[in-house]
């Protein structure tokens, strides 16, 4: 079983939709989830992060772990054509990843049809 | 500027010949990393370093070699290339202190091994 379980899609969506991107993963050491977004010939970029359980919002993202289901999602609001891009999740069990770095999902390829 | 740069942003290149990717940032972090990216694979981690004097192999090492000539340059080689080491290379920094727990990413370097 991969540490990390992330569906590679693709995803496409209409504009203005609430979109979904989840992961899955075994390793219940884990405590700090992020969410990395990463456009076409670029590197990723940190979208969000949260520490251990709950849910963060930022503007139209919703970051949510359920460390008991050990399951994290993150949720788009009124999705736009520019929100189209390749989703990974990342988790490590210590602060700034510690000795082992940070353990990656696949990425989620998302298509927002105008 | 970029945060981190890397270079070169494209290379082809030919089977058996020395290669060196480069990686410098003007974050101030402390802590550097080298991954590839494949298809279907995701991001796999091949070397990391906490500071100049610290270097580690991470989950694909072979093939690989690094220096670390400063704070900010951190240098990935491939000494005699072969073609399944064509990939997406990024350079990642990250600051256990002053960023938390994020990584930051360089734009890449596209490798082709023919």
């Amino acid at each position: 079983q991969k540490e990390v379980e992330q569906d590679p899609g693709p995803l496409s969506v209409p504009e203005g939709a609430i979109v979904s991107l989840n992961c899955t993963y075994s390793n219940s050491a884990f405590q700090y989830f992020m969410w990395y977004r990463q456009y076409s010939r670029k590197g990723p970029e940190l979208l969000m992060y949260t520490y251990s359980s709950g849910n963060k919002e930022d503007g139209r993202f919703t970051a949510q772990v359920d460390k008991s289901s050990k399951y994290i999602s993150l949720f788009i609001r009124d999705s736009q054509p520019s929100d189209s891009a390749t989703y990974l999740c990342a988790m490590s069990a210590k602060s700034g990843g510690g000795a082992d770095g940070l353990t990656f999902g696949k990425g989620t390829h998302l298509i927002i049809q105008p | 500027d970029a945060d981190v740069t890397q270079t070169p942003r494209n290379r082809i290149t030919k089977t058996g010949k020395r290669i060196m990717l480069e990686c410098s940032q003007t974050k101030g972090h402390d802590r550097m990393y080298w991954y590839r990216q494949d298809p279907g694979l995701g991001l796999r981690l091949i070397y990391y370093s906490f500071d100049v004097k610290d270097i580690n192999k991470g989950e694909i090492s072979d093939g690989y070699s690094v220096s670390r000539q400063a704070q900010a340059k951190f240098s990935l080689s491939l000494e005699s290339a072969i073609p399944n080491q064509t990939a997406l290379y990024f350079c990642a920094t990250s600051d256990f202190y002053r960023t938390g727990y994020g990584y930051t990413f360089g734009s890449g370097t596209r490798l082709t091994v023919v």
